[in-house]
């Protein structure tokens, strides 16, 4: 079975641009969470979704959006990048929303802003 | 300020010996969760606790879940080379356990 797959692998972007980021979850899951992961540190919690309602939200300024749609796959958006913004971003699945289901992440989308 | 603290924040050991990693918060959680991540790859659950006082063992993993629910540890027997990575705890908050909030990380070289 596929597990969870991201698009696309890498990306460079300037600053001010935008970026969307795509997420497929394992067939069979309903939520989807996406992290923020800088260089030499641990995720950072940017959103949760569940059967396409936003379920958390972290503390991550209205440039980031995101959404999930019917066949639980999901988009991460991210408006007017900044330097700041260059990081490592996953994508993870779970069967249901919380942490009480366990989560399986994909490799990420490498963003590069400069 | 970390919710979540890790220590240590590096360790290079050799294979064969015993190695504890801690995790520390003044935050209760609702559940906790350990995992690897290797570079260029996203974290791979390892295991999650969510009573307090909860030991759980996973082949040469132990891991133990405080009993306020504050704090983790993961023990490591006999470490390989293999078990070489960065190992992340988080903690679950929110009604729905939604708000997840994951530590800085061990990283762990374990040298043959």
């Amino acid at each position: 079975d596929a597990g969870v797959t991201q698009s696309p692998t890498h990306l460079i972007k300037t600053r001010g641009q935008h970026v969307t980021l795509r997420c497929s979850p394992i067939s069979g899951h309903k939520s989807v969470s996406w992290y923020q992961q800088v260089l030499g540190q641990g995720p950072q919690f940017i959103f949760q979704y569940y059967e396409k309602e936003e379920r958390g939200r972290g503390n991550f300024p209205d440039r980031f959006s995101a959404r999930q749609f019917p066949n639980y796959s999901s988009e991460l958006n991210v408006n007017a990048l900044l330097l700041g913004d260059s990081a490592l971003y996953l994508c993870a699945s779970s069967l249901r929303g919380g942490i009480s289901y366990e989560q399986y992440f994909g490799p990420g989308t490498r963003l590069t802003v400069t | 300020t970390q919710l979540l603290e890790q220590s240590p924040q590096f360790l290079s050991i050799q294979e064969g010996e015993n190695l504890t990693v801690y995790c520390n918060s003044s935050s209760v959680f609702s559940s906790l969760q350990w995992y690897r991540q290797e570079p260029g790859e996203g974290p791979v659950l390892l295991v999650t606790v969510v009573t307090g006082g909860e030991v759980k063992k996973l082949k040469r993993l132990t891991f133990q879940f405080g009993d306020a629910r504050k704090d983790s540890s993961l023990h490591i027997t006999a470490a390989q080379p293999g078990d070489t990575g960065l190992y992340l705890c988080a903690g679950a908050q929110g009604n729905y356990g939604q708000n997840f909030v994951f530590g800085p990380g061990t990283r762990l070289s374990v040298l043959p």
